[in-house]
């Protein structure tokens, strides 16, 4: 079973487009993330959702807009991609609820690479 | 300095080594502590939470020092499926803040 599921997995596109990837969990988390890991692995938070409400919004270019449409699902919409841009970008999900733990799960991962 | 610093590595080791990573975050008022694992072009996951007495999983020891702002981690008996990035994670703040700060991990290989 799928805990924390993204599609696509892999995007490869031109400068300047506009893509969106999504990301769904099950596991009945009431919080979701967008992290972006680029090429010296550093991982970086982008924006966090609780109940659909944004929480974290990091320094990060307009061109990118996270959406939330329900608690089980977090989606990352980037304007006019840059090469800069690519990295991969893993999408994860905890439960607020439970403050003594703060276990992030992950999914697998979208490797969006910028031409 | 930087929030959460690890030494990168890699650390080459072989098989039935000990080895130990040590990470130290700059935040004295840091709430939660977490040693996570990342395989090569997989995705994180945790492996231990790390609390003030010290904690033992198995193969894998964590420490936390708040005197000196470090933890360690502890690999005993080292298998090769041990080879992976282990990230040092730091939850700086109480409450329901969710923002962890993630080290740039350290890079271990376990050779046979």
């Amino acid at each position: 079973d799928t805990a924390v599921s993204q599609t696509p997995k892999y995007l490869v596109t031109q400068m300047g487009n506009d893509k969106s990837i999504k990301c769904e969990q099950n596991l009945g988390h009431d919080t979701m993330y967008w992290y972006k890991q680029d090429s010296k692995k550093f991982l970086k938070i982008m924006f966090s959702y609780n109940n659909k409400e944004l929480i974290i919004n990091e320094t990060v270019p307009n061109r990118f807009s996270p959406k939330s449409p329900d608690k089980a699902h977090l989606n990352l919409h980037i304007n006019s991609l840059e090469l800069g841009d690519s990295a991969v970008y893993f999408c994860a999900s905890s439960l607020m609820t439970l403050p003594s733990t703060y276990t992030q799960y992950f999914g697998p991962g979208t490797r969006l690479t910028v031409l | 300095r930087k929030e959460v610093e690890q030494d990168p590595g890699p650390f080459n080791v072989p098989e039935g080594a000990t080895v130990a990573f040590n990470c130290t975050y700059s935040n004295s008022a840091s709430q939660s502590f977490f040693w996570y694992r990342q395989d090569c072009r997989k995705e994180p996951k945790l492996l231990m939470s790390v609390y003030s007495s010290g904690n033992e999983d198995g193969r894998f020891t964590a420490q936390l020092n708040r005197a000196s702002q470090y933890i360690s981690l502890l690999i005993r008996d080292s298998k090769l499926s041990d080879s992976a990035t282990y990230l040092c994670v730091v939850n700086p703040k109480a409450g329901n803040n969710r923002k962890l700060i993630w080290g740039l991990g350290t890079s271990l290989a376990v050779n046979p």
